[in-house]
């Protein structure tokens, strides 16, 4: 079947512009979550939804860092006002129910120039 | 705060041969995980671990739990190239419901003939 996929692959924008990130996560997956993976990093957890609620916000580097989901579907990263330090790659993961483990997408590498 | 100790960060072996990776945590989580990540891609699913005792084996790779030691082994048999990857191991933020998960930063393994 079909795995969580993330679009766009690749995004290259200016500082100072807004950016947005997606995620398809797999089909009957309640749960989704967000992480940032900077260059030679482990991953950094940044959201966490169950359905369409979002419990755990608490990785947001951020106010310029929002997230929402629709249902148990896609959701969208949104990155405000862009720095050179939000470059990094967004990995984005679902999961059936909370003992299974996270299915990650392959991720969008995101570059502010 | 959750903290996820990797060691080694990196490891340079040779074919054939057999070492461990180390992850400790620093607070109580009833799940670990293991991942591997190739370069340039997304992460593959090891292993998830749930409780005390815990062994898995997939191949070459075997990895275990313990709780009370707040440790987890992930064991590399007989090494072969393909092998060649960075693992990660991940534990969850808290004691229960899907949430997020913490990284360790890795280690970079390189698996020489």
């Amino acid at each position: 079947g079909a795995g969580v996929s993330q679009s766009p692959s690749n995004k290259v924008t200016e500082k100072g512009k807004d950016v947005e990130l997606r995620c398809d996560p797999i089909s009957g997956h309640t749960a989704l979550y967000w992480y940032r993976q900077r260059l030679g990093q482990g991953l950094e957890f940044l959201i966490y939804f169950q359905g369409n609620s979002a419990p755990d916000k608490s990785g947001l580097p951020s106010d310029r860092f929002s997230a929402e989901r629709t249902g148990e579907s896609v959701s969208t990263l949104t990155i405000q006002r862009t720095q050179q330090e939000d470059s990094a790659v967004y990995l984005c993961a679902s999961s059936f129910d909370r003992v299974n483990e996270q299915f990650f997408g392959p991720g969008t590498r995101l570059t502010v120039l | 705060e959750l903290k996820v100790e990797q060691n080694p960060l990196f490891l340079s072996m040779q074919e054939g041969k057999n070492y461990t990776i180390y992850c400790n945590y620093s607070t109580t989580s009833d799940r670990l995980y293991w991942y591997r990540q190739d370069p340039g891609k997304s992460l593959e699913s090891l292993f998830v671990l749930l409780s005390n005792g815990a062994v898995k084996q997939e191949g070459r790779l075997m990895a275990s739990l313990d709780t009370k030691a707040r440790l987890s082994t992930l064991h590399i048999t007989a090494a072969v190239h393909d092998l060649s990857a960075t693992y990660f191991c991940a534990v969850s933020n808290s004691g229960g419901g899907a949430d997020g998960l913490t990284f360790g930063k890795g280690t970079h393994l390189i698996i020489q003939p």
